[in-house]
């Protein structure tokens, strides 16, 4: 297997722009999460979702942040319009069911996401 | 509330040993977790606690103490790819949701 995809690995735009962010989740994981590293706060929890269903997005900054997951191999973050204090890795990872005997999460290499 | 503690920083030579404490506080723990992550990289994972004790999976140790709020990763026979920052992590299950929670990381450099 690949591994988690996404996709682009690096974005630069402007305030104010739409951005997307991409995810391919490892085959056959139930679970999906997005997050956000910064060195000011770390790596912070945005959302997830089980079997395609968003569960938690308590994490999500702002009514400017979006996530969809249409199906069981894709998922979309979305930041409209964006700012400055945006920029930040964006990390997509996957996971199968949370067992107790089995937590691994998978992460993708991230998005840098650059916002002038 | 929520949070974890670990230290921001820590210094080893090759070939020593090296212990990153974190403590956590939530309201419904499930298991503590430990990741690597090497600059500019991803987060890998390490280890898994669920219970009380100490599990270990080669050079890496990890120990968890439930009653205490209380965990550590050891590592042994320090290498240099050992530097790398390593993040404590808590599945959380207050509300109901099974979410995860980061530590700020330890960042750890292992000198000749």
């Amino acid at each position: 297997d690949a591994g988690v995809i996404q996709s682009p690995r690096h974005e630069v735009t402007e305030m104010g722009q739409e951005v997307t962010l991409r995810c391919k989740p490892i085959s056959g994981h139930d679970y999906l999460f997005w997050y956000r590293q910064t060195m000011m706060r770390g790596l912070e929890l945005l959302i997830y979702f089980n079997n395609n269903v968003p569960i938690d997005d308590s994490g999500m900054p702002e009514d400017r942040f979006s996530a969809k997951m249409p199906n069981a191999s894709f998922s979309t973050l979305k930041i409209q319009p964006s700012e400055p204090r945006d920029s930040a890795v964006y990390f997509c990872a996957s996971s199968p069911t949370p067992e107790v005997q089995y937590n691994e999460q998978f992460f993708g290499p991230g998005t840098r996401l650059t916002v002038l | 509330g929520q949070s974890l503690e670990q230290p921001s920083e820590v210094t080893a030579v090759e070939g020593a040993i090296v212990q990153i404490n974190c403590t956590y506080q939530t309201s419904g723990f499930y298991g503590l977790s430990w990741y690597q992550q090497h600059d500019g990289g991803a987060p890998t994972f390490l280890s898994y606690n669920a219970l009380d004790g100490l599990e270990e999976t080669g050079r890496f140790s990890s120990f968890l103490s439930r009653s205490d709020s209380y965990g550590y990763l050891l590592l042994q026979e320090l290498q240099m790819k050992d530097s790398a920052s390593y993040f404590c992590a808590v599945r959380d299950g207050t509300s109901g949701t099974y979410k995860y929670i980061f530590g700020t990381g330890t960042r750890l450099k292992v000198l000749a």
